[in-house]
Parts: C-alpha cells; sequence; structure tokens
C-alpha cells in the first residue's frame, strides 16, 4: 500500500498571504490528523477529520482551516500567514488507533 | 490534560551499546503509548505501540517498549544500537477508545547519536 502523501514538500510564502497544503491518506484510512512540529513548541496537534467531519481540534487560532473530501484526501489552510506559522506541517492516517504519517509538507514564511 | 515527559533532550551511545529512552505521561487513566522515530526531514516512522495486555512490546527496526503503570513510565530499548538508529525519537500519548479521538500529545523528543 502506499503511504500518506503530502503535497507540496516545500513551499515559501510571505507575510499575510495565505496558503493550502494536502494530503492523500493511505487508502482504506478515513481519519486524518494534522500537526504543527518547530523547533519550539514542538509536535503540536492541529485538528482531525473523519468521514468529512472535523472530529477534533488543537488549540490553534481560527487562520487555521481544514477540510476533507469524500475520497478522504484532506486539506488544510493558514490564511493571513505569520512569521511563526514557519513549521512543518505533518499530515496523519488512520484506520484504527496507530496514526501514520507523511513526510511533511515545510512551510517558510518571510 | 494529557502531558508526555522525555527528560532526555539528547543522547549519545557507541555502536553496539544498549539503549534506553524514557518517557513518562500523566493521564488519568492509561492511554494508547506509542513511540515514532523522525529521521533528519522526514515524517515520523511508527516504532510501537502498546493498547493493552502484555505490558511488553516488540516493534519494529529491533525495538521494544514497556509499559509500567506504577511509574507512568514508557521507555524504549534496543540491545544493540547500529548507526542507522541515528535519529530522534517521540513518545506520544493518545486517548483511550471511546472518545472517538485519534489526538496525540507527544513529548519533545529525544535527539539519539550514535558513536562508531
Amino acid at each position: 500500500k502506499a503511504g500518506v502523501t503530502q503535497t507540496p514538500r516545500y513551499l515559501i510564502k510571505t507575510r499575510g498571504q495565505q496558503v493550502t497544503l494536502s494530503c492523500s491518506p493511505i487508502s482504506g484510512h478515513r481519519s486524518v490528523s494534522w500537526y504543527q512540529q518547530t523547533p519550539g513548541q514542538g509536535l503540536q496537534f492541529l485538528f482531525e477529520y473523519f468521514s468529512e467531519t472535523q472530529r477534533n481540534k488543537g488549540n490553534f487560532p481560527g487562520r487555521f482551516s481544514g477540510r476533507q473530501f469524500s475520497n478522504s484526501r484532506s486539506e488544510m489552510n493558514v490564511s493571513t500567514l505569520e512569521l511563526g506559522d514557519s513549521a512543518l506541517y505533518l499530515c496523519a492516517s488512520s484506520f484504527s488507533y496507530e496514526q501514520y504519517f507523511g513526510p511533511g509538507t515545510r512551510l517558510t514564511v518571510t | 490534560a494529557q502531558s508526555v515527559t522525555q527528560p532526555d533532550i539528547h543522547i549519545t551511545v557507541s555502536e553496539g551499546a544498549s539503549l534506553e529512552l524514557r518517557c513518562n505521561y500523566s493521564y488519568g487513566a492509561t492511554p494508547y503509548l506509542f513511540w515514532y522515530v523522525q529521521s533528519p526531514g522526514q515524517g515520523l516512522q511508527l516504532l510501537l505501540k502498546y493498547f493493552s495486555g502484555d505490558t511488553l512490546v516488540q516493534g519494529i527496526k529491533g525495538f521494544e517498549a514497556e509499559f509500567k503503570r506504577s511509574q507512568s513510565s514508557f521507555n524504549l530499548r534496543k540491545p544493540s544500537v547500529h548507526w542507522s538508529d541515528a535519529a530522534e525519537y517521540f513518545c506520544a500519548v493518545g486517548e483511550p477508545s471511546g472518545t472517538g479521538r485519534r489526538a496525540l500529545t507527544f513529548g519533545s523528543g529525544t535527539r539519539l547519536q550514535v558513536q562508531p
């Protein structure tokens, strides 16, 4: 089975812009979660989607949003980018309780 | 709120030596427990998991971990480290079944360096 794929792998954006990241889960996995990884804050949970519904949300501002499509693919959007949004954004999919991570999207905000 | 502590930020071991990475968690009940490994520039790879049952769990790449309820610990071990094990290791806890939530809470990670 193919693993979790994330596109793009690298992004450079300017403050104030918005960005959309994409995640394709492992085939058959209906749950997709997003995490932000930074040197200062470590790995933090953003949100989880299951069957096109947001099931759980972390403690992030409303500038961070997501959605899931009927084929379980998910996107996350960050509006009005700030320098502090520079991070590795990881997507994880799950069928049961263990989560399998993609390679991440490295976002740099200048 | 649940929390995970990995007290060792950085560990250096010699190739062939044994390894133990520490993890302590704080949670009201027995959570689901995981160890992940991350190589530079890569995503997280699941090494092993504990849900219930036998407290000693085996994972990939020769790793094992032992759940100790009395100590709220889930330490990762490997009898003989290989140079390719150099990476960052994360302990994580997830909420047990019934909540329907998949959010993982991660420790801050332990960076493993392997000396030849």
